[in-house]
């Protein structure tokens, strides 16, 4: 069955510094992964997906994640930290074992960001 | 950008009570799903639904639960007799691809905030 496991609940960074949200799956074949995001009173927004292309994936907002097989990681990073960036970010993967896919979700990872 | 749409925001019931939770998919988007979020744990699939037919739904998608697609534009969940436990965030999504075809992106709602007392 497939899974994912985000590594921390909680990532705190300051302003302008890197930001590194982990994020570990279980797959039994190729999979499709995707990272989430949600700020307050907001729907999930998607933030970029691997689709068994590039392993380095750019998604929106400067952020962007790495498909590792070898060590089933797909970790979401961004260079330098923006106050909008704080939200919780989600990764997530795609389950087609029945057929249809439906998505799996991580518990989630919060970001906070001081100044 | 085209934004899926859910009302209410945030509904409070009495348990035993039937809910209905709404939907405005994508225009152009033929597959919908709910899925929900109960307090401090994960988010997590409900059921997905295509043709106007439950494509699939998960073990916690009981005879409790319906959805139903009434005019062409709506999308709903109904839970018939809510419980304690069906308190939850439920977000509705949307999807132009069918599940299955490698990067099937679905667009969610912001959420319905469902609290039974």
């Amino acid at each position: 069955a497939q899974s994912v496991t985000q590594l921390d609940s909680h990532v705190s960074v300051s302003e302008g510094t890197p930001v590194l949200l982990r994020c570990n799956y279980s797959s039994s074949y190729s999979p499709s992964l995707f990272w989430y995001v949600q700020h307050p009173n907001k729907g999930l927004q998607l933030l970029l997906k691997y689709t068994s292309a590039a392993t380095l994936v750019k998604g929106i907002n400067g952020f962007e994640a790495e498909f590792k097989k070898s060590e089933t990681s797909f970790h979401l990073t961004k260079p330098s930290a923006h106050m909008s960036d704080a939200a919780e970010y989600f990764c997530v993967v795609s389950d087609s074992s029945g057929g249809y896919n439906k998505l799996i979700f991580g518990a989630g990872t919060r970001l906070a960001v001081h100044p | 950008e085209p934004e899926v749409t859910q009302t209410p925001s945030h509904q409070v019931t009495q348990m035993g009570q039937e809910v209905i939770l709404r939907c405005v998919p994508i225009s152009n988007h033929l597959y919908f799903y709910w899925y929900r979020q109960i307090l401090g744990q994960k988010v997590e699939f409900l059921v997905s639904f295509y043709n106007n037919e439950i494509s699939e739904k998960s073990e916690i998608f009981d005879d409790q639960f319906s959805v139903e697609r009434p005019d062409g534009s709506n999308f709903t969940l109904k839970i018939r007799s809510t419980k304690l436990e069906d308190s939850a965030m439920y977000f509705c999504a949307s999807s132009i691809k069918p599940p299955g075809t490698g990067a099937n992106v679905l667009t969610f709602g912001a959420g319905s905030r469902l609290t039974v007392l």
